[in-house]
């Protein structure tokens, strides 16, 4: 399958700091990528939806100014969570698509997730 | 009724039986199905990829789909302990881009 890296795997922070998580498609260009979130024992949670070149599509109740979404290129998304409080410590995902909407070939390719500790 | 649900589980089958995963889904013009693996403290692995009724098959998995009784199964033949995960179904809503989760099923293959 399509190959998605994530960067930092894991990251420690203070309070009121801003981490700059970044997701790659290393072997594909991905027109389209998420963004999720998962805390301990729960189901994933869909947060953005970010299309190259456009603004990203956030989900009811996840604050757009708090999460940045920036997709410069085809191959790179990132996620800013401005201001960090100890709430938003989870697992954060980001998965990409290969192709379109319809199927065939329209699987997502998760990658390894990076868990935000904020203390 | 929520759009795609799946037994939390945990279900437990014996080293060498045949896990059974199900999910149901409620739109009934969703026309891509999938099944993923996460394990505990790791991001989801996609296993299996369905779009037409019947059986598709790739080693010891065996996606099965439904459209008319709007059902997706997942079989684990000759189970092993490292399959022990939660799986995770999710089928592709036509009216948006992403796809809808179901909150999975947690399998424990005792050995």
């Amino acid at each position: 399958g399509a190959v998605v890296s994530q960067h930092p795997s894991r990251v420690i922070c203070k309070s009121g700091t801003s981490v700059k998580i970044e997701c790659r498609s290393l072997d594909f260009q991905a027109t389209t990528m998420f963004w999720y979130r998962q805390f301990p024992k729960q189901s994933l949670m869909l947060m953005a939806t970010s299309n190259e070149g456009s603004k990203a599509t956030y989900e009811q109740g996840v604050e757009k100014d708090k999460f940045l979404i920036n997709h410069a290129s085809l191959t790179l998304s990132t996620l800013t969570v401005t201001s960090a409080h100890p709430e938003d410590s989870s697992f954060y995902i980001c998965s990409a698509r290969v192709g379109g909407i319809t199927p065939p070939n329209n699987e997502q390719f998760f990658g390894p997730g990076t868990r935000l500790t904020v203390l | 009724q929520k759009e795609v649900e799946q037994n939390s589980g945990p279900l437990s089958v014996p080293e060498g039986a045949i896990a059974s995963l199900n999910c149901t889904y409620s739109d009934r013009v969703s026309q891509s199905f999938f099944w993923y693996r996460q394990y505990s403290g790791k991001s989801p692995e996609l296993i299996m990829s369905i779009y037409s009724n019947g059986d598709k098959e790739d080693g010891r998995f065996t996606a099965q789909l439904n459209k008319a009784s709007q059902y997706v199964s997942l079989l684990i033949r000759d189970s092993q302990p490292s399959d022990s995960a939660t799986y995770l179904c999710a089928v592709n809503m036509p009216y948006g881009q992403n796809f809808v989760f179901g909150p999975g099923t947690r399998l424990s293959v005792l050995p």
